[in-house]
This record gives C-alpha cells, sequence and structure tokens, in this order.
C-alpha cells in the first residue's frame, strides 16, 4: 500500500516548456487534489477532483490544467511554464467520510 | 468557505505541553475541524480532526469549544521532532465539494 505517489521529485523546465505532473493513489479514494507551496508560504490548493470525471478550480488556477484519467489518477499539465510556477507541487487524496487526507512527497519544479 | 486563524509561530519548551489555538467563528454546522502538520522539507501529515466532541490520539488531543467556534490542539509532552507549521483546517461535507484549504499556519519551535 503505497499511498500517495508523485512523479517526478525534482524537475527543472525552461521558461515555456511543457510538462506534466502524475499523482497516483491506491487507497480507493474518491477525491485528489493539487496544491503548491512557495518558499515560506502555506499551501494553496490549484485545483481538485471530487470524483472521477469531474473537476474543479481552486485558489490559482490560472497556467494550469488538470485530468483526472481514472479513480487512481490525478495529473497537473503546465502548457507552458513560467518562473512565477517555481514551486514545490503536492498531491492528496481522501475518501468521503472526511478522514484522514494522504499528500504525496511533493515535486520541486523550477522554472528558469 | 470558512476561513481559520492562527497565530504565526509560537514557542514551547522540550518535553513541556503545547496548546496550538485556531480560531474558525464562520464554521458551518457540518464543517469538520482538522489539524495537519508539516515538518520542514516534507508534506503535511495528518494530526487529529473531529466534528463537536474533544478527540484523543497517539499524537495529540483536539479540544472543541462548545460553540465550535475555536479549537485547541494540544500536544502533552513537545519533542524537538514537533517542531513544524501547524495547519488548523476546515472540512466540509462532499454535497458542498470536499475543498481543502489550507491557511497560513501556526511555526512551532521547540526549544531544548
Amino acid at each position: 500500500n503505497a499511498g500517495v505517489t508523485q512523479t517526478p521529485k525534482f524537475q527543472v523546465l525552461k521558461t515555456g516548456q511543457s510538462m506534466t505532473l502524475q499523482c497516483a493513489q491506491d487507497m480507493n479514494h474518491n477525491s485528489m487534489y493539487w496544491y503548491r507551496q512557495d518558499p515560506g508560504m502555506g499551501l494553496r490548493l490549484i485545483y481538485y477532483s471530487a470524483s472521477e470525471g469531474t473537476t474543479d478550480k481552486g485558489e490559482v488556477p490560472n497556467g494550469y490544467n488538470v485530468s483526472r484519467l481514472n479513480k487512481r489518477e490525478f495529473s497537473l499539465r503546465l502548457e507552458s511554464a513560467a518562473p512565477s510556477q517555481t514551486s514545490v507541487y503536492f498531491c492528496a487524496s481522501s475518501d468521503r467520510d472526511r478522514g484522514v487526507v494522504p499528500f504525496g512527497s511533493g515535486t520541486r519544479l523550477t522554472v528558469v | 468557505d470558512a476561513k481559520t486563524t492562527q497565530p504565526n509561530s509560537m514557542e514551547s519548551n522540550e518535553e513541556e505541553p503545547v496548546h496550538l489555538p485556531c480560531n474558525h467563528s464562520t464554521i458551518s454546522g457540518t464543517d469538520y475541524i482538522h489539524w495537519y502538520r508539516q515538518l520542514p522539507s516534507q508534506g503535511p501529515e495528518y494530526v487529529i480532526h473531529g466534528l463537536t466532541s474533544n478527540v484523543n490520539n497517539r499524537m495529540a488531543s483536539l479540544a472543541i469549544a462548545e460553540d465550535r467556534k475555536s479549537s485547541t490542539l494540544i500536544l502533552h509532552r513537545a519533542t524537538l521532532r514537533d517542531a513544524a507549521v501547524y495547519y488548523c483546517i476546515l472540512r466540509p461535507p462532499e454535497w458542498r465539494g470536499n475543498q481543502f484549504y489550507f491557511g497560513t499556519g501556526t511555526s512551532l519551535t521547540v526549544i531544548p
């Protein structure tokens, strides 16, 4: 039981490049989330998916797209990376009864 | 969405109890109160959660005010490993979207 798995762990992009961050969970959770955390700041919600087939914007969705590929996987795409998107990205998942929300270990992204 | 207010930072001596306060005056009757912590360079980890009654687990205790407008996370004996940022989060039910927003948190320093 791996919990929430994020790949890659580290990535450096040039401005304008695109990439997809991958997230998978093996707990049969309905909801999944993507957050970003800038240095010295709290986590901010980018997008979330309450259930398979649905996605909704969070606090800071601009510059990102998401795909809930199936119940296990929720990907985050940067179409044209900008230096302002340099951050640590965390994925999380949850079930219906509002219990523990496990988080992945994060992806540290640098855009130069 | 209901917001939480926490002190930016607190200090505690090692092996002393720590009381971390959180105000959530606009909490809805169906919101659960969650506490997470984030150790340096790690993803957030679950600490405890509750709805109305006080809760205890291996890590901590959660004291919820009778009117639910505030709560307190209690670490019974702080250790150096408890130095982290502690987040108080209100989690709505799934029918209201199941979003999970972080505030700014309280940075706890444990003094040896």
